[in-house]
């Protein structure tokens, strides 16, 4: 079983460009939330969504930055008119529910975007 | 913001026990204490959760205090792998998602 796939690994863009980070969350994995690592930070929470919805973008910036989770597909990050302060690593973790009783959120290995 | 107190680091001896402690004093009845870690370049991996009893796996194991105000990670017998950032989160606290804070970082000495 394949584990969370996120790609690109590494991506860069200039400043203006649009980024898209796509992640497969885990098989029978329906939830998928998005972090963002800044140089030297912690991980910041983005967004929560499950299929075709978003439940709680409450970290996710209020402009250039959405993500979407199709009923087919990878679930999408994309970041419009990038700025170096973009730069940062993102990464995609996946949950098979949103029970009280479930274990662990599985993540993947991150995408690193750098806007030059 | 999280809710959870954990030293900035802590050092180790390779092959000795760690204990990683954690205070959540304004924990909730219903909230789980998580623990992740983040090795360097890497994606966050699930370490251990619990509730309000202690808690083993082949990773580690997690004692929770009876006021469940705070736990302690237990890493066995410390590698050099185990050098990492280490997080207490209670899973819930939030929502579904995960709050981090910003951990113990974990060095391990040969």
């Amino acid at each position: 079983n394949a584990g969370v796939m996120q790609n690109p690994r590494h991506l860069v863009r200039r400043r203006g460009q649009e980024a898209r980070l796509r992640c497969s969350p885990m098989k029978g994995h329906s939830h998928v939330y998005w972090y963002r690592q800044l140089p030297e930070e912690g991980l910041k929470f983005m967004v929560y969504l499950q299929k075709e919805n978003i439940i709680d973008e409450s970290g996710m910036p209020k402009e250039r930055f959405s993500a979407e989770f199709p009923k087919e597909g990878p679930s999408i990050l994309r970041i419009q008119q990038v700025v170096r302060g973009d730069s940062a690593a993102y990464f995609c973790a996946s949950s098979p529910s949103a029970s009280r009783d479930t274990g662990e959120l599985f993540f993947g290995e991150g995408s690193r975007l750098t806007v030059l | 913001d999280a809710k959870t107190t954990q030293p900035n680091s802590m050092e180790s001896n390779e092959e000795e026990p760690v204990h990683l402690p954690c205070n959540h004093s304004t924990i909730s009845g219903t909230d789980y204490i998580h623990w992740y870690r983040q090795l360097p370049s890497q994606g966050p991996e699930y370490v251990i959760h619990g509730l309000t009893s202690n808690v083993n796996n082949r990773m580690a194991s997690l004692a929770i205090a009876e006021d469940r105000k705070s736990s302690t990670l237990i890493l066995h017998r410390a590698t050099l792998r185990d050098a990492a950032v280490y997080y207490c989160i209670l899973r819930f606290e939030y929502g579904n998602k995960l709050v981090f804070g910003a951990g113990t970082i974990l060095r391990v000495k040969s």
